[in-house]
């Protein structure tokens, strides 16, 4: 079975500061990624995905993620951060043509203003 | 545009007791998925299906049923609950997985098992 892995689990950081997330999965074959976000008591929205083609993905709210297929990697990046960035970040990936996600265990970020 | 609700949105049940939560999406998405949130685990698949009358297992199956009557409901079903099974339970539909679709969630229902 795939896995997901997320560094970093507890992030804490200023307004302004730049933000990476790291994410990288242990599946061979081509696979669909995703970035999704919870804000507090909220349920989980999505912030990005890549399926094919361009490997830098923009997404909402000014992030944008890099598939890097030789690293297995697919890292969320936002240059300036606001307080409002405050939220779990999960990374997701499928296999194509698989029905399944499989989670990272997250990221909880928290922006200091 | 009412998308995907659950039901309840809280609930404190008590060891033993059956507890159905309630899935519903209003956009006739073939597949449907349960999940458990727990903190340092992510979340963790529990029971999909890809049509009506169509589940199967994902990675956390145990102590949970599902069913799939209807195209727009999806239940689960906690036959008898047990404290490990607090936690905060989130549904989700798709289109399509051959598609480029994404999964949307619900918003989630918190359970607390005394």
């Amino acid at each position: 079975a795939q896995s997901v892995s997320q560094h970093n689990h507890h992030v804490i950081l200023s307004e302004a500061a730049s933000l990476e997330l790291g994410c990288n999965y242990s599946y061979g074959g081509t696979v669909n990624l995703f970035w999704y976000v919870q804000y507090p008591g909220q349920h989980l929205q999505l912030l990005l995905k890549y399926f094919s083609g361009d490997p830098l993905v923009k997404g909402i709210k000014g992030f944008e993620a890099e598939f890097i297929k030789s690293k297995f990697s697919f890292n969320l990046r936002k240059p300036s951060v606001q307080w409002s960035d405050t939220a779990e970040y999960f990374c997701a990936v499928r296999p194509y043509g698989n029905n399944r996600l499989a989670f990272g265990k997250g990221n909880q970020v928290v922006v200091i203003p | 545009d009412a998308g995907i609700t659950q039901s309840p949105r809280y609930k404190i049940t008590e060891t033993g007791r059956q507890v159905t939560l309630m899935c519903h999406q209003t956009w006739s998405h073939s597949y449907m998925f349960w999940y458990r949130q727990d903190l340092g685990h992510g979340l963790r698949l529990i029971y999909y299906s890809a049509a009506a009358d169509i589940t199967d297992k994902g990675e956390v199956p145990d102590g949970y049923v599902v069913s799939r009557s209807k195209t727009e409901n999806f239940p689960l079903t906690l036959e008898s609950a047990t404290r490990s099974q607090t936690s905060v339970y989130f549904c989700a539909s798709s289109e399509s997985v051959l598609a480029n679709n994404e999964q949307f969630f619900g918003p989630g229902t918190r359970l607390t098992v005394l």
